[in-house]
């Protein structure tokens, strides 16, 4: 069946070190892939996307790697911050033409300073 | 929150009762979405609309209604609450689908069945 996961559940980095949260997907014909960030007490906050016709993707401080090939997905945060402690969904559309998206679970990055 | 807003945000109900969530949103957005989020789930979809009176199941639907009669609202019911949907609900839109379909997220409604 489709499934999004994550390698680990929690992921804990020094300030001003670099971040990389990992996500496995298991549906091939996901073409859209979008990482979202959630702070407690707050609803999901959309921080980038990708569409399987690239392979990377930059934003503010980060970038979003697809590999289609072994379907994983990876969010890098570059000089992780203290406002970036959060839990990181990945989501994939899977085979659906609706909109409909298929979440994992989540990691947790905790930045100590 | 991208004009999404949810209502109540806090909510405590007893077994057995009817309780109704409501989203509104002022984007216009076609599509808007009810999700649930539990511990070790992750955000599971309830029921999407497609547009005004369109509507349709997603992954955990059992135990849902919903309703659309205007783009801004999206109302999600539960006709008789079980101490299993105690969650945290959140309220998504997405202006187009299928692809570049990014979904913003409103604040979320914490609701609890004693």
């Amino acid at each position: 069946g489709e499934s999004v996961g994550l390698h680990l559940p929690t992921l804990s980095v020094q300030e001003g070190d670099n971040s990389i949260i990992n996500c496995a997907y298991s549906n091939s014909a996901s073409d859209y892939f979008i990482w979202y960030k959630q702070e407690s007490g707050k609803g999901p906050q959309f921080i980038i996307d990708i569409r399987s016709n690239m392979d990377k993707r930059q934003g503010q401080r980060v970038t979003v790697l697809l590999n289609k090939t072994v379907k994983h997905l990876s969010l890098q945060i570059a000089a992780t911050q203290p406002g970036d402690s959060a839990v990181y969904f990945c989501a994939e559309n899977g085979s659906s033409n609706t909109g409909k998206l298929i979440f994992g679970q989540g990691t947790t990055l905790q930045v100590k300073p | 929150d991208a004009g999404i807003t949810q209502s109540p945000r806090h909510k405590v109900t007893e077994t057995g009762t009817p309780v109704t969530l409501r989203c509104h949103q002022t984007e216009n957005h076609r599509y808007m979405y009810w999700y649930r989020q539990d511990p070790g789930h992750g955000l599971r979809l309830i029921h999407y609309s497609y547009g005004v009176k369109d509507t349709d199941k997603g992954e955990v639907s059992d135990g849902y209604s919903v309703s659309r009669s205007k783009t801004e609202d999206f109302l999600l019911t539960l006709e008789s609450a079980t101490s299993s949907q105690t969650s945290v609900y959140f309220c998504a839109i997405s202006e187009s689908s299928p692809v570049g379909n990014e979904q913003y997220f409103g604040p979320g409604t914490r609701l609890t069945v004693t």
